[in-house]
């Protein structure tokens, strides 16, 4: 069963609008919380980093929350774009991994249309 | 400036036949690298990372091999591809650290692969 659990599989939104994707995880000890993009047929780009102690961090037009206590996080994209249709992945790294082994979540596949 | 580059970007392969993919970082020393498979709709799976040269942990089993012959030169290969081998390969580094702190991990384009 995957650790990080991100919802929903997928979504489809109008262009200007704003929208909400959530990631939930069980794995622990936590050390921090990313959210990355990925474009079709590309690698994976970081968008927002988080730390245990962190509630939320905004990278322009998104913004990531993190609430440690029920493991759950999410980012809220603000007057979305055509080109913010991508893949969302949540992403959890664990303090205990001294090489950085990263958890990845399944990813939210976002389409934005016009 | 750190980059990675991983290529071919594409690649279409016959059952049975040998892959090598490769993964190179330029800008840092002694990173920590990784290969990831993403199937459609799935997460990133962990088939290989590497600490060192030489140091190769796998895992998940499979049909696939990686090697670290150079600090910055990581390589996937197979003997004999199957079917199942298809999929995104993503190569990616970190820097190598005591604890994963604030660990970032870069990744480079992927390898489409298509095994026919």
């Amino acid at each position: 069963k995957n650790q990080v659990e991100q919802s929903p599989q997928s979504l489809i939104i109008l262009e200007g609008k704003n929208c909400t994707l959530q990631c939930n995880y069980t794995v622990s000890p936590f050390s921090n919380l990313r959210w990355y993009k990925q474009d079709t047929g590309r690698g994976p780009v970081s968008l927002t980093i988080m730390t245990f102690s962190e509630n939320t961090k905004s990278n322009g037009r998104y913004t990531a929350t993190l609430d440690a206590d029920t493991k759950q996080s999410s980012l809220h994209i603000t007057a979305s774009q055509l080109s913010d249709s991508a893949s969302y992945i949540c992403v959890v790294i664990l303090s205990t991994d001294s090489w950085g082994k990263l958890q990845f979540g399944a990813g939210t596949q976002v389409v934005v249309t016009p | 400036s750190q980059t990675i580059h991983q290529w071919p970007a594409t690649l279409v392969q016959p059952v049975g036949s040998p892959l090598s993919l490769e993964c190179t970082v330029e800008g840092t020393s002694n990173p920590n690298l990784y290969w990831y498979r993403q199937a459609a709709g799935r997460g990133l799976q962990l088939l290989f990372y590497s600490v060192g040269i030489g140091q190769i942990s796998s895992e998940v089993p499979q049909n696939l091999s990686a090697s670290r012959p150079q600090d910055r030169q990581f390589i996937l290969s197979s003997k004999k591809l199957l079917l199942s081998d298809s999929g995104f390969y993503l190569c990616a580094w970190s820097p190598a650290r005591g604890g994963t702190g604030n660990t970032e991990a870069f990744f480079g384009q992927g390898t489409r692969l298509t095994v026919v």
